[in-house]
């Protein structure tokens, strides 16, 4: 009964390539993330979506795309992947209210 | 913005040793404080929380306590074993006009070596 989940958990790529990272989570939460962590372990926001409606979008190159077909999903799409966007990405929830917001076990991309 | 300082790291403990890593924030509100823990290979973990001044969040026998007025929310453990060995993060949420949409801001993260 994973409570939020990501898929895949690893994703080896070419440059230039076009991919997806898909994450659900099953606790009822109306609120979606998706944070960036780099080769140094640091985290920041991307996007944050609640109920299916984009909320946060930081400086994120607009070959990201975040898509919320309902409360419980939140996908990205990224477009013609670069050698930079190597990282480990982090899907979490939470309730508006929350505040805690709870994390997936990562996908980890890997860009040649 | 808000932003959130940790000790730097890495820090090396034997076994049974007292743990302490140090956290400030700076806000423009009152943030609700967090430390997460990433094991090697998983994702962040909450570990334990406060959301306002003078509280204490604890789990697992670590524990941290909101302070306002040095604008520091350090995380303790009395007694450490070799499964703490993990990175621990530091962050703070603000709530953005009385929604709690607000953006986790994260410290750098400490990574926290315990020997046998």
């Amino acid at each position: 009964d994973t409570a939020v989940s990501q898929t895949p958990k690893y994703l080896v790529t070419q440059m230039g390539n076009d991919k997806s990272i898909k994450c659900e989570q099953n606790l009822g939460h109306d609120t979606m993330y998706w944070y960036k962590q780099d080769s140094k372990k640091f985290l920041k926001i991307m996007f944050s979506y609640n109920n299916k409606e984009l909320i946060i979008n930081e400086t994120v190159p607009n070959r990201f795309s975040p898509k919320s077909p309902d409360k419980a999903h939140l996908n990205l799409h990224i477009n013609s992947l670069e050698l930079g966007d190597s990282a480990v990405y982090f899907c979490a929830s939470s309730l508006v209210g929350g505040p805690a917001q709870y994390f997936g076990p990562g996908t980890r991309l890997t860009v040649l | 913005g808000d932003s959130v300082t940790q000790m730097e790291g890495p820090v090396t403990l034997s076994e049974e040793a007292f743990l302490t890593i140090n956290c400030t924030y700076t806000a423009t509100g009152y943030p609700s404080l967090f430390w997460y823990v990433q094991y090697p290979g998983e994702g962040l973990q909450l570990l334990l929380k406060a959301t306002k001044a003078d509280d204490k969040g604890s789990n697992k026998g670590f524990e941290a306590t909101y302070r306002k007025e040095t604008t520091s929310f350090h995380l303790e453990k009395g007694s450490v074993q070799v499964s703490d060995s993990a990175v621990y993060f530091c962050a703070s949420v603000t709530n953005a006009g009385g929604t709690s949409y607000g953006k986790l801001t994260f410290g750098q993260g400490t990574i926290l070596t315990v020997h046998p």
